[in-house]
């Protein structure tokens, strides 16, 4: 089986930088993801580590240590509209669906 | 930009309808999703499908099937609705790319069972 733990609620000032944790318990490893979803919205696919190391694209940023099973997304330079649930996910085996984490809310506020 | 379509945003439905959700994808993808998503348990896969006619349960499959008739075509069905189905159900579609496959979502159809 698959566990995925990450915190259930952050809160972050506008233009700070905000770091959201998670660890993962899985069989295999097929890589690690974030999606972010705002409020009556669809999740939406933010990025995908399957290496050590940190991914970079525009103000967030995703990290992953396969041998601490643990990865994280960076926000930076935090804005109002980044308010949203993000969860992460991963993938024991091949093209097998991903398991989702609980999410974490985060809250932007000014 | 691929898009997924789900055939309802809002649904009522008494306890004991049987309920269809709908759902389809116009960019050719392999692999279609069903999720529902509560408060608090974050999203938990009810069943998918890797091919036209297949399908796999996920995780919480009871009172659930579906149908898988045609490529772009992923239907959930509620045999008998339970007030415990209220919930918002979720479908992604994915290619087969045997490595990675990002998941794309349709924008949920919230379903209450009264």
């Amino acid at each position: 089986g698959q566990s995925l733990e990450q915190p259930s609620e952050v809160t972050a000032v506008e233009g700070a930088i905000v770091q959201i944790n998670c660890t993962y318990q899985t069989s295999g490893f097929y890589g690690l993801s974030w999606y972010q979803q705002h409020d009556g919205g669809a999740p939406t696919f933010l990025s995908y580590n399957a290496l050590d190391g940190l991914e970079e694209t525009g103000r967030f940023s995703s990290f992953l240590s396969r041998s601490d099973s643990y990865g994280y997304l960076l926000l930076q330079e935090l804005q109002m509209k980044d308010s949203a649930s993000y969860f992460c996910a991963v993938r024991d085996k091949g093209n097998t669906p991903l398991v989702f984490g609980k999410g974490t809310r985060l809250s932007v506020i000014a | 930009d691929v898009k997924v379509t789900q055939s309802s945003r809002y649904l009522v439905k008494r306890t004991g309808e049987k309920v269809f959700l709908e759902c389809v994808q116009d960019m050719d993808h392999e692999n279609m999703f069903w999720y529902r998503q509560d408060p608090g348990l974050g999203l938990r896969l009810i069943y998918f499908s890797y091919d036209v006619k297949m399908k796999e349960k996920g995780d919480i499959p009871e009172g659930y099937s579906v149908s898988r008739e045609k490529k772009e075509r992923f239907s959930l069905i509620l045999e008998s609705a339970s007030t415990n189905q209220t919930s918002m159900y979720l479908c992604a579609s994915s290619f087969d790319r045997g490595f990675y496959n990002e998941q794309f979502f349709g924008p949920g159809t919230r379903l209450t069972v009264l």
